[in-house]
């Protein structure tokens, strides 16, 4: 069993359309983190979530962490096809970290 | 510039020879750690290391060896490489611990034939 369940696993939708992507899991982390990748290279951070109901913004994308702080959902307003990638959740667990498979995500231009 | 550095990007082996893939970073982190992604199983961690000379293992480590002996270098070992060993590395490196932002370095990819 995926300690972090991501969905969808492929989303593939036109510029300009909103969407949501979901990390969610049966236990409590004390933090999630949201990274992107793009083809060829490593994941880079967009945001760390640390308190239960957070939100977090950054230009286009808002993060939420659950209010019981085992679930986030990554929101995209006006997808671009910059924003086209690999959206991956993480979490540490007894200081390994832990990945969800997450999400691929392909903006129609 | 901040960066992790992978050496070699690309290999091409053959099963049982023995390699190393060499990583480096020049933010003075404590944290490195070796991940391998292959499709439909995601980034899975294979070791990590707290510190000089303090390493552990992550979710997949068997035949995979790692050394940490300078702050800066945690290179990877493959001892006898088989092809399930076939995946792209990433190498990675925190300020201190899991929970920090992970640098990651530009990726291996091994291929073992």
């Amino acid at each position: 069993t995926q300690l972090l369940e991501q969905s969808p696993q492929f989303l593939s939708i036109q510029e300009g359309e909103n969407l949501t992507v979901y990390c969610n899991s049966s236990s409590v982390f004390s933090s999630l983190q949201w990274y992107r990748q793009e083809p060829g290279e490593g994941p880079v951070l967009l945001v760390t979530v640390v308190t239960g109901g957070e939100v977090k913004k950054l230009k286009r994308l808002t993060f939420q962490f659950g209010d019981a702080r085992k679930d986030s959902s990554l929101h995209i307003t006006a997808a671009q096809p910059g924003d086209t990638g690999l959206y991956l959740c993480a979490v540490n667990r007894d200081d390994k970290i832990i990945f969800g498979k997450g999400t691929r995500l392909h903006i129609l231009p | 510039e901040a960066q992790v550095t992978q050496n070699p990007r690309y290999l091409i082996t053959v099963t049982g020879k023995k390699l190393t893939v060499t990583c480096s970073q020049n933010m003075n982190h404590e944290y490195m750690s070796w991940y391998r992604q292959d499709p439909g199983l995601g980034l899975r961690q294979i070791y990590y290391s707290m510190n000089v000379e303090v390493t552990d293992k992550g979710d997949v480590p068997e035949g995979y060896k790692v050394s940490r002996k300078e702050k800066r270098n945690f290179p990877l070992i493959l001892e006898s490489p088989s092809p399930n060993q076939t995946s792209l590395y990433f190498c990675a490196s925190s300020w201190s611990g899991a929970s920090y932002e992970q640098y990651f370095g530009p990726g291996t990819r091994l291929t073992v034939t």
